[in-house]
């Protein structure tokens, strides 16, 4: 079964530094999301995408945080300059084209900012 | 009050056990229920998702929504220690793009 892909599966970085978490989406998918998740609390959304552009993002989604698909198959999660709470897992999903389609998720890279 | 009130347990049953996850909301926009699955240090997995009223089956589980009450429920029969796992419930409203809510989570152990 196709699924959603996402590299690298930890991430540790110091803060202030940049850092791009790459996602391969379901290969005929169209709208793509980033979440993400701290530590014992809930999955949280921060952005959409769809039609090379973005579609909605939370508040969360400020402008240290970019997204981009560069070619066919990626989709990135781009934080400029890291702070000590942006550690968390982000998961990157993706969904198909058809209106009430679900949204099927990788397993997420863990960032560490330290 | 939140949008999605979901207890996060931690539930331990015995395996072969009935196992019953609860969620409530209170945005009458939400339209699309699903229920994921998340293993320790991995992404949901989907298990069902439904958009109307009353109950879907597949294999061991079924789920269950009242939208008149605004609850959506998880069953799980026969239930087995690889079915330990942290269930999220999750909605969609008829926004344009889609986005899920979660629910906090429900940590359930089945012991053999």
């Amino acid at each position: 079964e196709p699924e959603v892909t996402q590299t690298p599966s930890h991430q540790v970085t110091q803060m202030g530094q940049e850092v791009i978490l790459r996602c391969v989406p379901i290969s005929n998918h169209l709208y793509f999301y980033w979440y993400r998740q701290i530590l014992g609390q809930k999955v949280e959304f921060l952005v959409s995408f769809y039609n090379n552009e973005i579609s909605e993002k939370s508040e969360i989604f400020d402008d240290q945080f970019s997204v981009e698909r560069p070619d066919g198959s990626n989709f990135t999660l781009k934080i400029r300059s890291t702070k000590l709470e942006d550690s968390a897992m982000y998961f990157c999903a993706s969904r198909g084209r058809t209106g009430n389609s679900p949204l099927h998720f990788g397993n997420g890279t863990r960032l560490t900012v330290t | 009050q939140k949008e999605v009130e979901q207890d996060p347990g931690p539930l331990s049953v015995p395996e072969g056990a009935i196992v019953s996850l609860n969620c409530t909301y209170s945005n009458s926009a939400f339209q699309y229920f699903m229920w994921y699955r998340q293993y320790s240090r991995k992404g949901p997995e989907l298990l069902m998702y439904t958009y109307s009223s009353g109950n879907k089956e597949d294999g061991r589980f079924t789920a269950q929504v009242d939208k008149s009450s605004k609850y959506i429920s998880l069953f799980i029969r026969d239930s087995q220690p690889s079915d330990s796992a942290t269930y999220l419930c999750a909605m969609i409203s008829s926004g344009s793009a889609r986005q899920l809510t979660f629910g906090s989570g429900t940590q359930l152990t089945v012991l053999p």
